[in-house]
């Protein structure tokens, strides 16, 4: 099983582009996230979906937008890229509330 | 302030030695999680814990829930286990994880 797929793992970005994180899990889980984790900072929430058809602000939320496209598949777009943005990013999912979380391999986004 | 408090931030053990890695959280935290992130960056989940201990191979999570701590023990520690371990804690109600901001170890051989 491929678990929890990320694409892509790395991305250079100007200010002001934008682009689209992809998420895909393949184990029928109804929950997934984004984080973002930057030094000394720890793991932060940014959006998440409960589930298929929701989704939810996290700790994080200004600058992205998500999109539960269906079960399997949750995306994490940035409209207008800025700097503080650059970070690395990791999609999760878990099949029921707060339990069994699978990552992702993360994206490393540098914004210049 | 941080839910989830983890202690120390950075360790170095030599090959064999027991490690111990603590975590503290605050009221409204039901279940601790310990994760492991390896220098590739991939993180796994070890261990989901709300009471009592659990055990997978070398390593042991433990939880006293009265005084909101937690304990990540590695026993027969090998360079293998460098790692940053995190804690993170699931808030009361919500899916949502609070992360400590993990503790870098280093096993030498």
């Amino acid at each position: 099983n491929a678990g929890v797929t990320q694409t892509p793992k790395f991305q250079v970005l100007k200010t002001g582009q934008s682009m689209t994180l992809q998420c895909a899990q393949d184990m029928n889980h109804n929950s997934m996230y984004w984080y973002r984790q930057d030094p000394g900072m720890g793991l932060r929430l940014i959006y998440y979906s409960a589930s298929e058809g929701t989704t939810d602000k996290g700790e994080v939320p200004n600058g992205y937008n998500v999109s539960r496209l269906n079960k399997r598949e949750f995306s994490l777009r940035l409209e207008s890229a800025a700097p503080s943005q650059t970070s690395v990013y990791f999609c999760a999912s878990s099949p029921l509330l707060a339990t069994g979380y699978t990552f992702g391999s993360g994206t490393r986004l540098t914004v210049v | 302030k941080n839910e989830v408090e983890q202690s120390p931030q950075n360790l170095t053990a030599q090959e064999g030695e027991f490690i111990t890695i603590n975590c503290s959280y605050s009221v409204g935290i039901s279940a601790l999680h310990w994760l492991q992130q390896h220098p590739g960056g991939g993180i796994v989940s070890l261990f989901m814990l709300s009471s009592g201990k659990k055990k997978h191979g070398r390593l042991i999570a433990t939880i006293n829930i009265q005084e909101k701590h937690s304990s990540l023990h590695i026993t027969a520690s090998h360079p293998r286990d460098s790692a940053v371990y995190i804690c993170a804690g699931t808030q009361g109600g919500s899916e949502k994880l609070v992360f400590g901001k993990g503790m870098k170890l280093t096993v030498n051989p």
